[in-house]
């Protein structure tokens, strides 16, 4: 079972709709949970840190489950600029490696 | 924010030279540094941690003869890609978490191309 896992997509969605990606990870000792962005070929960039109380950015929710080890991204009124791959990524604590799932791919379409 | 810069970030070569990738932390000093590895259409692999002033630590499957880490220093480490060839093309990416070991930053990445 890999590490972290996501949904494959590639989500193609309309300007406006609200979409949802989700996320599971196999290791229970896991204590920082992130979503990344990457657009194509360029680094991976921080969208948001996702904690237990959820929490939300603008139109960027973020969700934890620690019991089913599950994570969720949620983004309402999507834009052509939220087109690019979203990497659900965990880490243990202190300073160790980020774990990345394969990330989805959304292009949302005017 | 912290900052990483990591250079090249485009090397075309031939098969068979080897190439060096720099990492380094622009405003802060990072002990460890992670060296990713990405092929299309998949996700980021971590090939190795880099630990100023040891020997780096390699994951499973990755050669350390074929991919020489040094971090000489607390704001520099070099990744170098041995007599490369055309199954090591990939995009690099190093990264780096500041000292609240929060938010990891990333270089820019080097895309490599062995002919």
């Amino acid at each position: 079972r890999k590490e972290v896992e996501q949904d494959p997509g590639p989500f193609n969605v309309p300007e406006g709709a609200t979409v949802a990606f989700n996320c599971t990870y196999s290791n229970s000792a896991s204590q920082s949970f992130f979503w990344y962005r990457q657009d194509c070929r360029k680094e991976p960039k921080l969208l948001m840190s996702v904690y237990s109380s959820g929490n939300e950015d603008g139109r960027f929710t973020a969700q934890l489950n620690r019991a089913s080890q599950y994570i969720s991204l949620l983004i309402r009124d999507s834009k052509l600029s939220d087109s690019a791959t979203y990497l659900c990524v965990v880490s243990s604590s202190g300073n160790t490696p980020l774990v990345f799932g394969k990330g989805t791919r959304l292009s949302v379409i005017a | 924010g912290a900052v990483v810069s990591q250079h090249p970030s485009r090397v075309i070569c031939k098969s068979g030279t080897s190439v060096k990738i720099e990492c380094r932390s622009l405003d802060f000093q990072a002990t460890t540094m992670f060296w990713y590895r990405q092929f299309p259409k998949q996700s980021l692999m971590l090939m190795a941690t880099s630990n100023e002033g040891s020997k780096a630590t390699y994951e499973q499957g990755v050669e350390k003869d074929k991919f020489l880490i040094n971090h000489a220093s607390l704001t520099l480490s070099t990744l170098t890609v041995t007599s490369a060839h055309p199954e090591d093309s990939s995009f690099y990416i190093c990264s780096a978490r500041d000292r609240s070991n929060t938010e990891a930053f990333f270089g820019q990445g080097t895309r490599l191309t062995v002919v």
